[in-house]
């Protein structure tokens, strides 16, 4: 059974901060990870993708990807508000599988 | 475009009707993908078309029944649903993976179906 485990939350943050949402794997050979932003009530929404170890960034979202451990974090920068969402971490396996499997989701809340 | 579309937004039924949900894409993705999902709760895997073939089930029950037209469109036919069937149906796709090659296949989602079974 594979896998992807994320802490529910609620992770409470104060606006200006930098939110830090985490995500562990059971599968070594998992291929590419995602992060979807799911606000209440509305369908999930891709913010990030990684691929290789290391940090990739875009605009105030950075993505840190561990193999060797096994996990995959999302930082957000300068936390606003409007950040306030369930976050989902979805991880596409080895094996030649295009279906990602998703963690149950981190409720993130910016407050003011 | 990156668009996924669905409709209705809102459906209301009895336990006796059937309707239909619908989602369309003109990404040029070949595998499409229908999710239930509760309040709360992770999306929920239900159906898996690749190349207008169905190609997982997860064992869902036969009062849902999916169709895939064509490469742009997916249906999911709805009958004799119960009350613990609602929930926010969605409609994702993507491209298809082959083993071994190098691709990310980010899934893009529709904004769902909000299904009140009564």
């Amino acid at each position: 059974q594979k896998e992807v485990e994320q802490n529910s939350g609620p992770l409470s943050v104060p606006e200006g901060a930098i939110a830090s949402l985490n995500c562990t794997y059971s599968d070594r050979g998992s291929q590419s990870f995602f992060w979807y932003r799911q606000y209440s009530g509305k369908s999930p929404e891709l913010i990030m993708f990684i691929y290789s170890n290391g940090d990739k960034e875009d605009g105030r979202f950075t993505a840190q990807l561990n193999k060797a451990s096994q996990y995959v974090s999302l930082l957000i920068r300068d936390s606003q508000p409007s950040d306030s969402a369930t976050y989902l971490c979805a991880v596409r396996a080895s094996g030649g599988s295009y279906i990602p499997t998703f963690g149950r989701g981190t409720s993130l809340i910016v407050h003011p | 475009d990156t668009e996924v579309t669905q409709t209705p937004k809102h459906l209301v039924m009895g336990m006796t009707n059937k309707k239909s949900l619908k989602c369309e894409q003109h990404m040029g993705h070949r595998a499409m993908y229908w999710y239930k999902q509760k309040a709360k709760k992770p999306p929920e895997l239900m159906f898996v078309y690749s190349y207008e073939k169905l190609s997982i089930n997860e064992s869902v029950p036969s009062r849902f029944s999916p169709e895939c037209p064509n490469s742009s469109l997916l249906n999911l036919h709805l009958h004799a649903l119960q009350p613990e069937d609602s929930a926010l149906y969605l409609c994702a796709s993507s491209q298809v993976q082959l083993a071994g090659a190098r691709s990310y296949n980010e899934q893009f989602f529709g904004p769902g179906t909000r299904l009140t079974v009564l």
